[in-house]
C-alpha cells in the first residue's frame, strides 16, 4: 500500500520568515494531495491541496509543489505568522476510484515572535 | 465543504466500559471514515463505513473492538469496546466531498 513520509517532524521559525515541510509518497498511481493543518484541541482542517496534473497551486501565503516524477510535494508558508502555529500533515490517495488517505506523520510548526 | 459534528467532545472512561461516539453531517454522503489519532501520532484509518452494508476494518482493527453503525447517509457511530488504557486517543470521522476530505473535530478519549 501507499507510504507517506514527512519531513521535519518539527520546525521553528522566526516570525517573517518561511517555513517548508516536505512529503515523499511511494505510490506512483497516488494523484492527490491534500495538506492539512491542525490545532490543539481540533480536527485537521484542509488548507490546501494539489491534483497530479498540477505542479504548482498557491493560496495567499500557502503554495504547494508536486514532482510526480520524484514522487515528492512540499508545503511553503511565506512570511509566517503566530498563528500558523500548528501540527501539518500531508497525506496521498490513491488512484481512479480510491477514497482513503494515507497520512504522513505530522510536522510541528512553532512560529516565534 | 462539509459541516461534521461529532459528540461527545472529550469523555474519561473506566477501563472495561465502552463509549459510542457519533458523527453527523449536515448532508447525505455515500462512505464516512473513522480515524484514530494517539497522541502525537499521525491518522491511522479503522474503517469505512457504508450505509447499507457492514464497515470495511483496516489491518489491526476488528469489529468486536470497535463496532460501527451507519443507519442513514448522514449519521455513524463508533463504539470503542472493552476499553483499555492503550486505546486513549482522538477519534476522528471524515467524508469526502468530491476529491476533498473534511474532518470532524475530534472525540478525546481517555481510559484511566
Amino acid at each position: 500500500g501507499e507510504n507517506v513520509e514527512q519531513h521535519p517532524s518539527t520546525l521553528s521559525v522566526q516570525e517573517g520568515d518561511s517555513a517548508v515541510i516536505k512529503c515523499t509518497y511511494s505510490d506512483s498511481a497516488s494523484n492527490y494531495f491534500p495538506w492539512y493543518k491542525q490545532e490543539l484541541g481540533k480536527g485537521p482542517q484542509l488548507i490546501i491541496d494539489i491534483r497530479s496534473n498540477v505542479g504548482e497551486k498557491k493560496d495567499q501565503r500557502i503554495a504547494v509543489t508536486l514532482n510526480k516524477t520524484a514522487k515528492h510535494f512540499s508545503l511553503h508558508i511565506t512570511e509566517t505568522q503566530p498563528e500558523d502555529s500548528a501540527v501539518y500533515f500531508c497525506a496521498a490517495r490513491g488512484g481512479a476510484g480510491s477514497y482513503q488517505l494515507t497520512f504522513g506523520k505530522g510536522t510541528k510548526l512553532s512560529v516565534i515572535p | 465543504s462539509a459541516v461534521i459534528s461529532q459528540k461527545p467532545s472529550r469523555d474519561i472512561c473506566q477501563r472495561g466500559t465502552s463509549l459510542t461516539i457519533q458523527c453527523q453531517v449536515d448532508s447525505q454522503v455515500t462512505m464516512m471514515f473513522w480515524y484514530r489519532q494517539q497522541p502525537g501520532q499521525s491518522l491511522t484509518l479503522i474503517a469505512t463505513a457504508n450505509q447499507g452494508s457492514e464497515a470495511t476494518y483496516e489491518s489491526g482493527f476488528v469489529i468486536d473492538k470497535f463496532p460501527i453503525s451507519r443507519p442513514n447517509l448522514t449519521f455513524s457511530t463508533l463504539t470503542v469496546s472493552n476499553m483499555s488504557p492503550e486505546d486513549s486517543s482522538i477519534y476522528l470521522c471524515s467524508v469526502p466531498k468530491g476529491q476533498e476530505a473534511f474532518f470532524g473535530q475530534g472525540t478525546r478519549l481517555t481510559v484511566v
